[in-house]
């Protein structure tokens, strides 16, 4: 158990419709990631908050959003959804200081299914 | 632009053998490296990392990875597998002032009884 929390599990929802997946780092922790990962893409580096503001972005669609709470929890919204959407969504979390050479902390994904 | 190659999506060795998965970077810094390890419906674990430091690096469960800058590589070796290795293997890169993980396309490794 690496301590990062992520809800729901698994998401089955329509193209078209709207979700918002979860986030709530480990204890301590003031970086949030968002990855992707899909039959297709891969691993993929969606964006970064750091203590509520945003870092770092990458490829991240403008269908997609995400914000980091004063609690330092983290909602990803994926909006529009497409069939190409679907995949594994992961978050990850890192202790503050050092930077890239700090671990970072995955949970255990939210699975999205779009029918 | 960062990136890493992981030759050989499937790997498969008889337990007891030499575990040898490969990854060779790009990075126009000097980079960060990093192998994380994917069981089934997990998320990633961390196996080991290369911070400029050391360039033979020990990780978890009898794992190491070697830094050559010579040949921009950063192979995962673990010298007897063990039937708990199976799962899949992502190599990754980042550098300092960027944090987030550019992965490669992961290796899967069989382990043969």
């Amino acid at each position: 158990d690496s301590g990062v929390t992520q809800t729901p599990k698994h998401l089955i929802t329509a193209t078209g419709q709207r979700v918002t997946l979860r986030c709530s780092p480990r204890s301590g922790d003031l970086s949030v990631y968002w990855y992707q990962q899909s039959l297709d893409q891969g691993l993929q580096f969606l964006i970064q908050y750091y203590n509520g503001e945003e870092r770092a972005k990458g490829n991240i669609l403008e269908r997609f959003s995400a914000q980091q709470f004063p609690d330092l929890h983290s909602e990803l919204n994926l909006s529009s959804l497409e069939l190409g959407d679907s995949a594994l969504y992961f978050c990850a979390s890192s202790a503050p200081g050092q930077g890239a050479l700090n671990e970072q902390f995955f949970g255990p994904g939210t699975r999205l299914t779009v029918l | 632009a960062q990136s890493v190659t992981q030759l050989g999506s499937h790997v498969s060795v008889s337990e007891g053998a030499l575990v040898l998965l490969r990854c060779n970077y790009s990075s126009s810094v000097p980079p960060y490296l990093f192998w994380y390890v994917q069981y089934p419906n997990q998320g990633l674990q961390l196996l080991l990392k290369y911070t400029s430091a050391a360039t033979l690096v020990k990780g978890i469960n009898g794992f190491e990875a070697e830094f050559k800058k010579s040949e921009t590589s950063f192979h995962l070796t673990k010298p007897s597998a063990h039937m708990s290795d199976a799962a899949e293997y992502f190599c990754a890169v980042s550098s300092f002032g960027n944090e987030k993980l550019t992965f490669g396309t992961g290796t899967r490794l069989t382990i043969i009884p």
